[in-house]
């Protein structure tokens, strides 16, 4: 079952620019999690935050999560060419899994 | 520090021919392991996933099947691959069964 749904599937913007992305999700969670991945390369994790925890920040990344509307967003601030990558949030599904969403992906004009 | 391998990087098989991808971890212990697959352009399809040695839990009917032989040790494979099963294929590992996972760099594998 697909649980996170990232929007939009593509963005583009310029380099100092901040990127927005966001994903809607169906059922109950324990957490919310980003990951990053490059052209070709695994996956890297970003930040996780709790059903319990509105926002979440990590360097030039900020999280929230709204669990009435079933939904989180990621923004990356002062975008720089090396943010380019694609986006994926996932979200526990039961015990033991997590559930990808289809990705966003982002590329940095410099 | 923890570390996760994958091999081979990159494989091309012909239709019908056998498979084995293997996945290792090192530096922990009892981890929870994960065998992904991603099409191009898309997002990741669970495939299997095993909680301790010798258990293995599938999620999608296929071809393929998972084993756990050792406790840092995954294994996909397929006794005749389709053209289906081309794709990324990407192993992962976490301590708690909901938390951050760990990815391999992942397999490459088209089938002609």
């Amino acid at each position: 079952s697909q649980q996170g749904e990232e929007d939009p599937q593509a963005l583009s913007i310029q380099e100092g620019e901040n990127a927005t992305m966001n994903c809607s999700y169906k059922t109950s969670i324990n957490n919310l999690q980003w990951y990053r991945q490059n052209s070709g390369r695994g996956l890297v994790h970003l930040i996780l935050i709790r059903s319990n925890e509105r926002e979440k920040h990590s360097g030039r990344l900020r999280v929230t999560l709204d669990t009435s509307k079933k939904s989180s967003s990621l923004l990356i601030t002062a975008s720089r060419a090396a943010d380019t990558a694609s986006y994926f949030c996932a979200t526990d599904e039961g015990a033991q899994k997590l559930v990808f969403g289809q990705g966003t992906r982002l590329t940095i004009n410099p | 520090s923890q570390t996760i391998h994958q091999w081979p990087a990159t494989l091309v098989q012909p239709v019908g021919s056998p498979l084995s991808l293997e996945c290792t971890v090192e530096g922990t212990s009892n981890p929870n392991l994960y065998w992904y697959r991603q099409a191009a352009g898309r997002g990741l399809q669970l495939l299997f996933y095993s909680v301790g040695i010798g258990q293995i839990s599938s999620e999608v009917p296929q071809n393929l099947s998972a084993s756990r032989p050792q406790d840092r040790q995954f294994i996909l494979s397929s006794k005749k691959l389709l053209l289906s099963d081309s794709g990324f294929y990407l192993c992962a590992w976490t301590r708690t069964s909901v938390g951050e996972q760990f990815f391999g760099p992942g397999t490459r594998l088209t089938v002609l």
